[in-house]
């Protein structure tokens, strides 16, 4: 299983852009990256997914380098509702014989 | 189109009881995720099921079991019920390899379990 490594927290104001990094350093080839984001009392929800360079929608930007071994989720301008838990996950997100395992996320706290 | 649903969506029982928590995934997925949220903490892996299967389970004691039905829906038991059983238990569903997009997990709103 591909183990995450992120922070456990991180404080940015409103306006602000945020970079959270996540290390997985045995990812495996079939292995994609995805981002979740989950609000107090709530099922987690899905941001952003990424195998390798850049990936970019409507709410956040992918980083991930050539190697792999890390990633880094940007979210641009972040305002107070963006004050959430965020999950990095590393997995084969389509099948495969291992289950999807997540980390210890980062609880992001926006400041007015 | 509806979402995951679980139910109930709490339920208060006494140590040494047992709990059914109940799971109904997007309509097409077949593929079921059951994680186990407790207050505070991060998600931690319970049970997969894929086309009725069991595919594998986390680090968790014999008491926690459940099944997938034939219509994909699944039932997660907890059986003689510990104080440290309460957490929120979250449900997720995917589509299989051949349909699937981004192959995300689609969760429910969870399942709320005192254990007293």
């Amino acid at each position: 299983l591909a183990k995450t490594t992120q922070p456990i927290s991180m404080d940015s104001y409103e306006g602000q852009e945020v970079n959270i990094t996540c290390s997985h350093n045995n990812i495996a080839t079939n292995d994609y990256i995805t981002w979740y984001q989950q609000f107090p009392s709530q099922g987690p929800r899905f941001i952003i997914q990424g195998y390798k360079t850049k990936v970019t929608n409507e709410v956040a930007s992918l980083f991930i380098p050539a190697d792999r071994k890390s990633s880094t989720l940007s979210l641009p301008r972040v305002s107070l509702s963006d004050t959430a838990v965020y999950y990095c996950l590393v997995g084969d997100p389509f099948g495969g014989n291992t289950p999807l395992v997540f980390g210890k996320g980062t609880r992001l706290s926006v400041i007015a | 189109e509806a979402g995951v649903t679980q139910s109930p969506t709490h339920l208060i029982k006494t140590r040494g009881q047992q709990a059914t928590l109940r799971c109904s995934p997007i309509s097409g997925h077949t593929s079921v995720y059951w994680y186990q949220q407790a207050l505070g903490l991060g998600l931690q892996f319970l049970l997969w099921y894929d086309e009725g299967e069991e595919r594998n389970r986390g680090n968790f004691p014999p008491r926690f079991s459940g099944r997938q039905f034939p219509n994909y829906s699944s039932e997660l038991n907890v059986n003689a019920l510990e104080l440290e059983d309460s957490a929120l238990y979250l449900c997720a569903s995917r589509l299989t390899r051949q349909n699937a997009n981004t192959g995300e997990l689609f969760f429910g709103e969870g399942s709320r379990l005192t254990v007293l």
